[in-house]
């Protein structure tokens, strides 16, 4: 039972350049999230979803973009990669939103140099 | 918007010892969740609380959650060394999704 898959683990761009981490679950969960962590904080809600078709702004929105095609996957897309998007990126999921918790993948770690 | 305070911000005790963590807000949420992160991982939940006053017991630790459901806190007796980790409260306010608090680093040393 793998739960929430998070890939790359890590990873150095240069400032302009593009990525797309990757974020899939098993579990058939409904709702998904990306969260920003920078050292020694808390998460910041980037992205969400409620369901495949269906995406919402967070928190921290600027410069990210988001699909979810299916109830699997939920890419979160870095263009034109700057420095303040240096961070731990977690991705999580939830069969009934907030309610019964979160599932959380563990992490991608991205450097902007 | 919604904030989560955590205090204290650290905490480095030693192997045996209690503590307290506390998670403030000014506003009402409908649930409240406490998280462990171990370094390198990502977050994992612990426990949930819904109703205001509500306590639960964990083994050693104890989560309570507010009467006015604004704070929640958790209480560790006789913290061991696998303790040691990134405690996060996060609230919930039929809104889809959670806030996190800041967090609470505790360091237990043997």
């Amino acid at each position: 039972n793998a739960g929430v898959t998070q890939t790359p683990k890590f990873r150095i761009l240069k400032i302009g350049q593009s990525m797309t981490l990757q974020c899939a679950q098993d579990m058939n969960h409904n709702y998904m999230y990306w969260y920003r962590q920078d050292p020694g904080m808390g998460l910041k809600l980037i992205y969400y979803s409620v369901g495949a078709g269906i995406t919402d702004k967070g928190e921290v929105p600027n410069g990210y973009n988001v699909s979810r095609s299916t109830t699997e996957d939920f890419p979160l897309r870095l263009e034109l990669a700057a420095p303040s998007q240096t961070s731990v990126y977690f991705c999580a999921s939830s069969y009934l939103g907030e309610g019964l918790g979160y599932t959380f993948g563990s992490g991608t770690r991205l450097t902007v140099v | 918007t919604q904030l989560l305070e955590q205090s204290p911000q650290f905490l480095s005790i030693q192997e045996g010892e209690n503590l307290t963590v506390y998670c403030n807000s000014s506003s009402v949420f409908s649930s409240l969740q406490w998280y462990r992160q171990e370094p390198g991982e990502g977050p994992v939940l612990l426990v949930t609380v819904v109703t205001g006053g509500e306590v639960k017991k964990l083994k050693r630790l104890t989560f309570q959650f507010g009467d006015a459901r604004k704070d929640s806190s958790l209480h560790i007796t006789a913290a061991q060394p696998g303790d040691t980790g990134l405690y996060l409260c996060a609230g919930g306010g039929n809104t889809d999704k959670l806030i996190f608090g800041t967090g609470t680093r505790l360091q237990v040393f043997p």
